[in-house]
């Protein structure tokens, strides 16, 4: 139990439709950061958010965006969905923004299907 | 660019067998390692991980993995597998790009028998 919940743990969306997914970091954790783990593949970095801000983006789309609120949770909204956007989403709370000093805290994730 | 390879994507061990999961890495300096545990419908755990010093790390459910620069390996092992480590298994390192994020591997998934 990491104290990190994700919702919701399964969503099944139509292709071009909009979807929020949510994450409750950690108790004290100020960092958010959100990856995509599609069928097969190791997890792939979306963003992260350090006290509110944007800090790192990886290689997704503008339509992939996001939000961190001031008790540090988090969302994450993606526009116009693709098939390819099928995945888990796995969000990671932690006390600071770089991996080298701090531990990462997974949630369970949140399985997305788009038809 | 940074690069993590993990040859094997489906080991499948006897219970009571010892297990090796190989990793191999690229990156532009010495890098911090990582060994992350995905249970079924889970997320993300760390097993350990590596920064610098003994090359032997100790992590967590009895999983040591050991650091070889000349390889550029970073191999996780355990003694005697249970069937409750059945589970995929991801080598990771951070992104260089800004090293506020994580470089995951492809995994591997172990199949634990009777």
């Amino acid at each position: 139990e990491t104290g990190v919940t994700q919702s919701p743990t399964h969503l099944i969306k139509t292709r071009g439709q909009q979807v929020t997914l949510r994450c409750s970091s950690q108790s004290g954790h100020n960092t958010v950061s959100w990856y995509q783990q599609a069928l097969g593949q190791g997890p792939q970095f979306i963003f992260q958010y350090y006290r509110e801000e944007e800090n790192g983006r990886g290689n997704f789309p503008p339509r992939f965006s996001g939000l961190q609120f001031p008790n540090y949770s988090s969302e994450l909204n993606v526009n116009a969905l693709e098939l390819d956007d099928s995945a888990l989403y796995l969000c990671a709370s932690s006390l600071g923004s770089r991996v080298m000093n701090t531990e990462a805290f997974f949630g369970q994730g949140t399985r997305l299907t788009v038809v | 660019a940074q690069s993590v390879t993990q040859p094997d994507i489906h080991i499948t061990v006897s219970e009571g067998a010892s297990l090796e999961l190989r990793c191999n890495y690229s990156y532009g300096a010495t890098p911090y390692l990582f060994w992350y545990v995905q249970s079924p419908g889970q997320g993300l755990q760390l097993l350990l991980k590596y920064f610098s010093g003994d090359t032997l790390v100790q992590g967590i459910k009895g999983f040591e993995a050991e650091f070889k620069r000349s390889q550029s390996s970073f191999n996780l092992r355990k003694p005697s597998v249970h069937w409750s480590d059945a589970a995929e298994y991801f080598c990771a390192l951070p992104d260089q790009t800004g090293a506020n994020n994580l470089f995951f591997g492809t995994g591997t998934r172990l199949t634990v028998i009777p």
